[in-house]
């Protein structure tokens, strides 16, 4: 069974910061690995997508990197603001579930100015 | 471009109702899942509807139920609502089974069940 572990559960750092999450998942069959953003009571937003033959994607100021055979994902996010807080999600898709996301319990960051 | 929509946005119920939610996905998709998330938890698998039918489930009990139509929205029905079904309950949708392309979420309906 596929688990998915977020460390740290909480960050909190002062804005313009460069700051790394990490995601790690124990079954390195995987499709694709999803990052998403949830603001407080709101649903998900994807933020990048990595397929299982990517190393990494790049959106802005987001650089998302996989290393299946660890099975392990960083999310980096450059010059963080204010505006980046929020709950920061990773999920798997992998042989043995099929299309459905497996998630981590994410990392709650706080952003300070 | 409407992207997923869910209604309602909040809801309370008492312990023993039945609840219905429902959700209609992003203009252009066809597959339809829906999740759980517990206060300060990931969200957990329920089921998946594609082409009006159950595709994949999650390890949810039978309390827990859908139904996708023609027009690919969907419901989620919950019967003999428990505290413990107190949560985020969020609809995502996709284009085909949604490993080659990102998941859509809507915003979610928040159930309390009193």
């Amino acid at each position: 069974k596929q688990e998915v572990t977020q460390i740290p559960a909480a960050l909190s750092v002062p804005e313009g910061e460069n700051l790394v999450l990490n995601c790690s998942f124990t079954d390195s069959a995987i499709y694709n690995l999803q990052w998403f953003r949830q603001d407080p009571g709101k649903g998900l937003t994807s933020l990048l997508l990595i397929q299982s033959s990517q190393r990494e994607q790049t959106s802005g100021r987001l650089n998302a990197s996989l290393d299946k055979s660890s099975g392990r994902s960083t999310l980096y996010i450059a010059a963080s603001q204010p505006g980046d807080s929020a709950t920061y999600l990773c999920a798997v898709n992998d042989w043995t579930s099929g299309s459905r996301l497996t998630f981590g319990e994410g990392t709650q960051l706080t952003v300070n100015p | 471009d409407a992207g997923v929509t869910q209604s309602p946005t909040h809801l309370i119920k008492t312990r023993g109702q039945q609840v219905t939610l429902r959700c209609s996905p992003k203009s252009g998709h066809d597959t339809v899942s829906w999740y759980q998330q517990a206060l300060g938890q990931g969200p957990q698998f329920i089921f998946q509807y594609y082409e009006e039918e159950e595709r994949q489930r999650g390890n949810f009990p039978d309390r827990f139920s859908g139904h996708q139509f023609p027009n690919y929205s969907s419901e989620l029905n919950v019967n003999a609502l428990l505290l413990g079904d107190s949560a985020l309950y969020l609809c995502a949708s996709s284009l085909g089974d949604g490993v080659r392309s990102p998941l859509h979420f809507g915003n979610g309906t928040r159930l309390t069940v009193t």
